[in-house]
């Protein structure tokens, strides 16, 4: 049973538009939730998080927004710049030390 | 400050060898994982450790074995080696969370094993 979810395997989006990944899940035991960017031939970074006590998280030009009747939230980009084209994983954490759950990935691809 | 470092960063095996993948982190974190990354499988948890001298086991510990005798150090082993374990591995720490779940995870570079 896959617990975190990433429907869209791939997103294009023009530059300076606003990019949007969506992650669903099924864990209600989930926490926290981080969202990680990966370029190719790297490891993940750290993006931004957000915690289930929260419905909206921002940095810069990175905002989280989470529905926890839905328990889904998604990764708001404005504006896309080419530098973000990357895959972006989303991940829940539940609060122990167990690591985290990742959904598959989303590839976004920032058109010029 | 070299943060998480893995090695090799590539290697290719022969179904039935071992090997070792080490991982060190520089940032005196408490925690490390080791994580395997397939092809339209997101990453999994092999194993983790929450101190040193400590280790469990992940979604996907079969086939492997770790151990953490020093705190900066992690190392993952595969004692015979087979094709289902071709996949790119990644090593992660993090602090020692004040609030559980609040820690964020710095990942290595990556190795990529092949084992044919």
């Amino acid at each position: 049973d896959q617990q975190v979810k990433q429907n869209s395997p791939s997103l294009s989006v023009q530059e300076g538009r606003i990019s949007i990944l969506n992650c669903d899940y099924t864990n209600s035991m989930f926490d926290y939730f981080l969202w990680y960017k990966k370029y190719p031939a790297e490891g993940p970074t750290f993006l931004i998080s957000i915690s289930s006590i929260k419905d909206k998280n921002e940095d810069g030009r990175f905002t989280v927004f989470l529905n926890k009747s839905a328990k889904h939230l998604s990764l708001h980009i404005v504006p896309s710049q080419p530098g973000d084209s990357a895959v972006y994983f989303c991940a829940g954490s539940g609060g122990g030390a167990d690591g985290l759950t990742f959904g598959k990935g989303t590839h976004l691809i920032i058109q010029p | 400050n070299a943060g998480v470092t893995q090695t090799p960063k590539f290697r290719v095996l022969k179904t039935g060898q071992s090997m070792t993948l080490l991982c060190a982190q520089d940032m005196n974190h408490e925690y490390m994982y080791w994580y395997r990354q397939d092809p339209g499988m997101g990453l999994r948890l092999i194993h983790y450790s929450v101190g040193e001298g400590t280790t469990a086991k992940g979604e996907v510990p079969d086939g492997y074995n770790v151990s953490r005798l020093k705190k900066q150090n992690f190392l993952l082993g595969l004692e015979s080696a087979a094709p289902s374990q071709t996949s790119v591995y990644f090593c992660a720490s993090s602090y020692f969370p004040a609030v559980p779940g609040t820690d964020t995870q710095y990942f290595g570079p990556g190795t990529r094993l092949t084992v044919l």
